[in-house]
């Protein structure tokens, strides 16, 4: 089976542009979140989607929103780029339930110039 | 809020050493604890869990026990190998929703560098 697919691998952009990042679940996983991980640190959380609505968000500007599709897919949107979003976006998925691990996509790796 | 520390890298060993990364946790509640491993240029790969008190985590050699009193959950290798060179993140979830997966708090990571 598939695991979690993100795209695009890597992406460069400038400050003030708007960047989408995608994702695709593992089959039968309904719940998709995104982590920020700076590099040389630990991912935080930025978003949980399940079954299309927004379950948590962590401590991120406006800038950044997402949305979850019927497919349970999911995009994170980043807008007004600043040189500090520069970091590995992480998509994970899960199955619902009680301490069920989260299983996490390869990242985008995001360069703001 | 939640909180995980971890012991700071990078953390150098030789071939068939023990590796000890300590982890610790500040949490309300009851979480469950994992350990996650980083290897270069990839996402995060889930290496063991633990959901309660007193369970142990397991896989590849690699074990971790859920302190309550120690709020710890250190993770422990009897003889490492070199492609066991990574970055390693203690992590903790507190359950946001009984119908949805859960958010993750992740500690600040530990490199860890075995050499042949």
């Amino acid at each position: 089976d598939a695991g979690v697919t993100q795209s695009p691998t890597h992406l460069i952009k400038t400050r003030g542009q708007q960047v989408t990042l995608r994702c695709s679940p593992i089959s039968g996983h309904k719940s998709v979140s995104w982590y920020q991980q700076v590099l040389g640190q630990g991912p935080q959380f930025i978003f949980q989607y399940y079954e299309k609505e927004e379950r948590g968000r962590g401590n991120f500007p406006d800038r950044f929103s997402a949305r979850q599709f019927p497919n349970y897919s999911s995009e994170l949107n980043v807008n007004a780029l600043l040189l500090g979003d520069s970091a590995l976006y992480l998509c994970a998925s899960s199955s619902q339930g009680t301490g069920q691990p989260q299983h996490f996509g390869d990242g985008t790796r995001l360069s703001i110039l | 809020g939640d909180s995980v520390t971890q012991m700071e890298g990078p953390v150098t060993l030789s071939e068939e050493a023990f590796l000890t990364i300590n982890c610790t946790y500040t949490a309300t509640g009851y979480p469950s604890l994992f350990w996650y491993v980083q290897y270069p240029g990839e996402g995060l790969q889930l290496l063991l869990k633990a959901t309660k008190a007193d369970d142990k985590g397991s896989n590849k050699g690699f074990e971790a026990t859920y302190r309550k009193e120690t709020t710890s959950f250190h993770l422990e290798k009897g003889s490492v190998q070199v492609s066991d060179s990574a970055v390693y993140f203690c992590a903790l979830v507190q359950v946001v929703s009984s119908a949805a997966g859960n958010k993750l708090t992740f500690g600040g990571g530990t490199r860890v560098l075995v050499k042949p």
